[in-house]
């Protein structure tokens, strides 16, 4: 069974506070990692498709990093802010099969 | 640009009905994916399809059932609806891309049983 973990399941800061939340998937046949961020009653996006170990994306105050090797990436937010709340989805595609294995998300809520 | 298009975009239903939602991929994508959002509930991944293929199952109950058609819409039938159905259901397309093909989703079918 290949299983996407994501840590912790929720997540409660300050306005201003910068956080993190990881997201754990098999490293063995890896090809990529995506991360999306759900608000609710409002459509997924998509953030970042990542696919080099290493690699490291950055849009705004958010940034994600990968490690292949390992099998985490984590996905960083510097200064919060109340419109940041939403569930965070990491995502692996293997290369062994035609299908994204999502986690089951970060709830992010930023307190203003 | 096309998006995804899902219809309708709400729906009000009985106990015990039957309910269709439609989903219209973005043209030349090859993958369609289900996600069902309960209120206040982490989405939950239902079914996903791969070139008219059933490529993965998640969460989906056994009254629901889905296919993707030649024209690579796509249908989530739910029967014998339960008040625990009342969701926002989302569809996502992608094209594979050798897995980094992102996946773009439509503004959601809201389903309420009463």
């Amino acid at each position: 069974i290949l299983n996407v973990e994501q840590s912790p399941q929720s997540l409660h800061v300050q306005e201003g506070d910068s956080t993190n939340f990881t997201c754990s998937f098999p490293s063995s046949n890896f090809y990529a990692l995506h991360w999306y961020r759900w608000e609710t009653a409002k459509s997924p996006e998509a953030l970042f498709v990542m696919t080099l170990n290493g690699d490291e994306k950055k849009k705004g105050r958010i940034s994600a990093t990968l490690n292949t090797k390992e099998g985490y990436s984590y996905l960083y937010i510097k200064g919060s802010q109340p419109e940041d709340s939403a569930t965070y989805l990491c995502a692996s595609w293997m290369d062994s099969s035609y299908k994204l294995i999502f986690g089951s998300g970060t709830r992010l809520l930023v307190r203003p | 640009a096309a998006g995804v298009i899902q219809s309708p975009r709400h729906l009000i239903k009985e106990k015990r009905e039957t309910a269709t939602l439609k989903c219209y991929p973005i043209p030349r994508h090859d993958t369609v994916y289900w996600y069902q959002q309960g209120p206040g509930q982490d989405p939950q991944f239902l079914i996903s399809f791969y070139e008219k293929m059933q490529s993965d199952k998640g969460s989906i109950p056994d009254r629901f059932s889905a296919q993707q058609f030649s024209d690579y819409h796509s249908e989530l039938n739910m029967s014998s609806l339960e008040l625990g159905d009342s969701a926002l259901y989302f569809c996502a397309s992608s094209l594979v891309l050798g897995g980094t093909g992102e996946l773009f989703f439509g503004e959601g079918s809201r389903l309420t049983v009463l």
